[in-house]
């Protein structure tokens, strides 16, 4: 079946600092990938809907800034989380979309910033 | 603005039991209706997806039904198991052109032994 691969799955770091995280789909090919954000004890947040070759689409209240996202590649989404706050600490967790088959997910990569 | 409902928000049985799970959805014109896994700590795991045009799809123990008439779908286990304990969600997606998944808020099963 459909394999999404993300890393790192934990990652901690100082504040003021900038992580990336990579999203990639490993036997097929994903025009499109979501990325979400998911608190303790709570549902997925959907943060942006990535685009291969073309500029991402971020939801309401998700600042774009701070959230680079970047699917330069038909395999490859990465998140970059800029100048993370401990308010950033979150898991965050991407998605690709294979066609009729429906999302595949990414196993997700606990963010800490300290 | 298509909303998703599981309720309820958490379930306990013993061993053995079979299991049926709701989900209901507010706009029944979906293009597919997908069931989710999750653990503590991990990501999703696809369990089933049904197309608009199906009424189930079946993958061992699991079963799924949609009736998109009255916007509901059930997830039904068969003799769960202490293994089958995690957070299940649904997420339905629309017709309109968006790719988007749209969650209800998962319902946490624990099987006891």
């Amino acid at each position: 079946g459909a394999v999404v691969s993300q890393h790192p799955s934990r990652v901690i770091c100082k504040s003021g600092t900038s992580v990336k995280i990579e999203c990639r789909s490993l036997d097929f090919q994903a025009t499109t990938m979501f990325w979400y954000r998911q608190f303790p004890k709570k549902s997925l947040m959907l943060m942006a809907t990535s685009n291969e070759g073309s500029k991402a689409t971020y939801e309401q209240g998700v600042e774009k800034d701070k959230f680079l996202i970047n699917h330069a590649s038909l395999t490859l989404s990465t998140l970059t989380v800029t100048s993370a706050h401990p308010e950033d600490s979150s898991f965050y967790i991407c998605s690709a979309l294979q066609g009729p088959y429906g999302y595949t997910f990414g196993s997700g990569t606990r963010l800490t910033v300290v | 603005k298509q909303e998703v409902t599981q309720i309820p928000a958490a379930l306990s049985v013993p061993e053995g039991e079979n299991l049926v799970l709701n989900c209901s959805f507010t706009d029944s014109a979906i293009y597919n209706l997908q069931w989710f896994r999750q653990d503590p700590g991990k990501g999703l795991t696809s369990l089933l997806l049904i197309q608009s045009s199906q009424r189930e799809q079946t993958s061992g123990r699991l079963n799924a039904s949609l009736d998109k008439s009255s916007g509901r779908s059930t997830l039904y286990i068969a003799a769960s198991q202490p293994g089958d304990s995690a957070t299940y969600l649904c997420a339905a997606v629309g017709q309109g052109g968006s790719e988007k998944l749209v969650f209800g808020k998962g319902m946490k099963l624990t099987v006891n032994p």
